[in-house]
């Protein structure tokens, strides 16, 4: 299993600012992924990173309110743009492991609360 | 499609009793299916995995689960509750696309152990 950091782990920002939450893998990894949980809501994906390519949105997300980079194969940032305290959620990374892509292995979350 | 329903959204058992977590699928292939666990203010945590082999899943920390094809479930059982079991549990089933698997979520079921 790949072992998964997060920064910041929680932040209280102002509506209107943006937040960029970065993610680091201690191996590297083909495709990462980030999920939004809501308060009391299970998980979304909000869109795929794969290293050297533009990243892959779900329906109702899109790059200007959620840019992602993925310079190499052990990082990834994802920043909430234009922040709104519906945006307040738990933001985490996860990567895939072993040769069936199959499995995820998640980081544990930052916690984003907008005022 | 792919979904995947939990069937309550709470479970409250008593200290050294069973327990048994809910959950039926919908796949218009066999599924890979997994139950994750996420304790207060915690990472998720891999519990167990299904992925064609066999149908009775052995996890971590004494949980099993059984695949049954006839009844689309996949329930999560644990013979005796441990007060450190409390959390909540998310089963999820994968949809291949664009090359790779995605994870769906259910909503979670949220596990009480009183002593």
């Amino acid at each position: 299993s790949a072992v998964i950091s997060q920064k910041p782990s929680r932040d209280i920002c102002q509506r209107g600012t943006s937040l960029t939450i970065q993610c680091q893998v201690d191996s590297q990894v083909t495709m990462m992924f980030w999920y939004r949980q809501q308060p009391g809501q299970s998980l979304t994906l909000i869109a795929t990173a794969n290293q050297g390519s533009e990243a892959t949105y779900e329906s109702g997300f899109v790059i200007d309110k959620f840019p992602i980079s993925r310079p190499n194969l052990t990082f990834s940032t994802l920043t909430v743009s234009n922040m709104s305290p519906e945006d307040s959620s738990i933001y985490l990374c996860s990567v895939t492991s072993g040769v069936l892509y199959n499995e995820q292995f998640f980081g544990p979350g930052t916690r984003l609360t907008v005022l | 499609a792919q979904s995947v329903t939990q069937l309550d959204s709470h479970v409250s058992v008593s200290e050294g009793t069973p327990v048994l977590l809910r959950c039926n699928y919908s796949s218009s292939y066999s599924p890979s299916l997994f139950w994750y666990v996420q304790h207060p203010n915690k990472g998720l945590q891999l519990l167990l995995k299904y992925t064609s082999a066999a149908t009775l899943v052995k996890g971590i920390n004494g949980f099993e689960a059984e695949f049954k094809k006839s009844e689309t479930s996949f329930h999560l059982t644990k013979p005796s509750a441990h007060m450190s079991d409390a959390a909540e549990y998310f089963c999820v089933v994968t949809f291949f696309s664009g090359g790779y698997n995605k994870l769906i979520f259910g909503a979670g079921t949220r596990l009480a152990v009183h002593p």
